[in-house]
């Protein structure tokens, strides 16, 4: 099973529409959850990160953590076209060796 | 604006050269990262590093080394590059735990013919 999980895609909404991005982690000791959205030929730029259960708005943004299903979310409400990249879900594990793990990346595109 | 800069956007290099890759950040960061990105490979971590002259290996380092002989100062070195060694590289630093999340560079985009 791999660290952490997530549909490569494409997800397609329309515009305006809710984007709902999924991503689940093995390892129940994980602390730390991160959501990163990466055009096409760029890198990736941190735009959301969430330790608690529950949720976390930021913005047109919401991260969901559950940590007992080990299962984290993002929430883009009123998608525009300019939402349209790869975002990737990120996740901290503590302990002796730090480290961060990523998905693959799920392909978001956004309908005119 | 905080920065992480990698000295190549684009690089072309020959089998069996050996080839290094530099990353620059002036946010005083201690903790710094080399990141491969591969399609349907996500991102692999290839090298970290906490401090100054100090150097972890992460999930594949096999064909690579690194040195960091100043904070702001990060590099990636291909022994012998091989042509699957063609990838995104892409550098990143945090500050203290690295749970406050990754700045990246830009990347560069090495092939190897």
């Amino acid at each position: 099973q791999k660290e952490v999980e997530q549909n490569s895609g494409p997800l397609s909404v329309p515009e305006g529409a809710i984007a709902s991005l999924n991503c689940t982690y093995s390892d129940r000791g994980s602390q730390s959850f991160f959501w990163y959205r990466q055009y096409s030929g760029k890198s990736p730029e941190l735009i959301m990160f969430i330790y608690s259960n529950g949720d976390k708005e930021d913005g047109r943004f919401t991260a969901q953590l559950n940590k007992a299903s080990q299962y984290v979310s993002l929430l883009i409400r009123d998608s525009q076209p300019s939402d349209s990249a790869t975002y990737l879900c990120a996740v901290f594990l503590s302990g002796g060796y730090q480290k961060v793990t990523f998905g693959i990346g799920t392909k978001l595109q956004v309908i005119p | 604006d905080v920065k992480v800069t990698q000295s190549s956007r684009y690089l072309v290099k020959r089998t069996g050269e050996k080839v290094f890759l530099e990353c620059v950040q002036d946010m005083d960061h201690e903790n710094m990262f080399w990141y491969r990105q591969d399609p349907g490979l996500g991102l692999r971590l290839i090298y970290f590093s906490y401090d100054v002259k100090m150097k972890e290996k992460g999930d594949i380092p096999e064909g690579y080394s690194v040195s960091r002989e100043k904070k702001e100062r990060f590099s990636l070195i291909l022994e012998s590059a091989s042509t699957n060694q063609t990838s995104m590289y892409l550098c990143a630093s945090t500050t203290g735990p690295t749970n406050y999340g990754y700045t990246f560079g830009s990347g560069t985009r090495l092939t190897v013919v």
